[in-house]
């Protein structure tokens, strides 16, 4: 089956703008992550979603950070006021389910954003 | 604060012969250890993960050993094959918790 897919594969936007990187998940999947991960480094943690609601959004660097997933499906990392420091690849992740279990998260290949 | 701190960055070896990449940890609350395997331009993909109540897991040519009291755990790769050239990172998650720790990555380079 298809695995977990994001668009758009590469964004580069201007320094100040609004951008919105977009996950779909595997069908099914209840739990959804989102991660960055800058050059050479290890994902990030950025927020986790069980269904529509943010479980965990502690790794969020600010709030011009901010992710919705209102059917509990595709989600939405929207990024406002960009700064150059943005620069990553954010990847997307989502497992059957979270909290208790240990299941296997899928990754997305990934939004590589460039902030000019 | 790093929470997962893995080494070496880089590793060169020959084909046939053994990687191993460490991984430590100082939250004693942690208790899945996972390792993932990224090729370039894709994510990461589970290769092999243990939880602290046993000191190894093997799976075909990838076994990872766990030293609860000196808060360490590793990936063997046995045989290494220029296919398992890749970056890896460890990381760990704590109980009841759904926020994964990677370490920074190794780059793996084995030479045919």
């Amino acid at each position: 089956g298809a695995g977990v897919s994001q668009t758009p594969s590469n964004k580069v936007t201007e320094k100040g703008k609004y951008v919105e990187l977009r996950c779909d998940p595997i069908s099914g999947h209840t739990a959804l992550y989102w991660y960055r991960q800058s050059l050479g480094q290890g994902p990030e943690f950025l927020i986790y979603f069980q269904g529509t609601g943010a479980a965990d959004d502690s790794g969020l660097p600010n709030d011009r950070f901010f992710a919705v997933r209102p059917e509990g499906s595709v989600s939405t990392l929207k990024i406002q006021r960009t700064e150059r420091g943005d620069s990553a690849v954010y990847l997307c992740a989502s497992s059957l389910s979270g909290g208790l279990s240990y299941n296997e998260q899928f990754f997305g290949p990934g939004t590589r954003l460039t902030v000019l | 604060q790093q929470q997962v701190k893995q080494s070496p960055q880089s590793l060169i070896v020959q084909k046939g012969g053994i990687s191993i990449i460490n991984c430590a940890y100082e939250n004693t609350a942690f208790d899945y250890f996972p390792w993932y395997q990224q090729f370039p331009g894709k994510g990461p993909a589970l290769l092999i993960a243990i939880r602290p109540d046993v000191s190894e897991k093997k799976e075909g040519r990838f076994t990872i050993s766990f030293n609860k009291s000196a808060k360490q755990f590793s990936l063997h790769i046995m045989d290494s094959q220029p296919g398992d050239s890749a970056t890896y990172f460890c990381a760990a998650k704590i109980y009841n918790f759904n926020k994964f720790y990677f370490g920074s990555g190794t780059k793996l380079n084995v030479k045919p």
